[in-house]
């Protein structure tokens, strides 16, 4: 069966601290990723979506990137990290038209 | 442009009363449409779609759907709600061609006392 696996949990850094959340897929192939972040419980923003190895696409610009190194990874990346950062990242996966399939997220708190 | 509307930031709702949490959406051509359920910090839990057939989808823990193409609303409803169901609710909506991108609403929380 497919399994989603997204870490850390929980996580607080400086502001200007480099940050590194890191998602993996099992148990499917080419699956499309994603990242999504909500702010303060509530509506979920989409950041990233990828096709494939090396296809990433932006919704939003900001001081977040996202990379696929492989096929059923997905990181999400920035060199210096700001207050407006701070949320719950939450990562997807999904097939061709079918639902997304959730990370239980990483809640980033930026002091 | 793709976007969801959900026009109630809060339902409250007496437990085995029905329960409604509106949805409309713009999207050009036909629209894939969903429903998910969030509990406090986990990820979203998916409860039903729309992708085409019936205008009535039935989905997880009792919680039905009603398409409306002319209305373009997908209305999220369940006849006896339950404590338990008190949660927050996305719905989200893909075109049906030409990428994969998902955009959800707001979000609605539902209250439902005993």
């Amino acid at each position: 069966s497919q399994t989603i696996h997204q870490w850390p949990a929980t996580l607080v850094q400086p502001v200007g601290s480099p940050l590194s959340l890191e998602c993996t897929v099992e148990g499917t192939s080419n699956p499309n990723l994603y990242w999504y972040r909500q702010a303060a419980g509530r509506g979920l923003q989409l950041l990233f979506y990828s096709v494939g190895i090396g296809q990433i696409s932006s919704e939003v610009p900001q001081n977040l990137s996202a990379s696929r190194p492989q096929d059923r990874q997905f990181i999400l990346s920035s060199k210096k990290l700001l207050l407006s950062d701070s949320g719950f990242y939450l990562c997807a996966w999904s097939v061709e038209k079918e639902k997304l399939f959730f990370g239980s997220g990483t809640q980033l708190s930026v002091l | 442009a793709q976007s969801v509307a959900q026009p109630e930031d809060q339902v409250n709702v007496a437990e085995g009363n029905p329960l409604t949490v509106k949805c409309t959406y713009s999207v050009s051509g036909n629209p894939y449409l969903f429903w998910y359920v969030q509990y406090p910090n986990r990820g979203l839990q998916f409860l039903l779609k729309y992708i085409t057939g019936d205008n009535l989808v039935k989905g997880s823990y009792g919680f039905e759907a009603e398409f409306n193409k002319s209305q373009t609303s997908f209305h999220l409803k369940k006849p006896s709600a339950l404590v338990s169901d008190s949660a927050l609710y996305f719905c989200a909506v893909r075109h049906s061609t030409g990428g994969f991108k998902t955009i959800f609403g707001a979000g609605t929380r539902l209250f439902v006392k005993a």
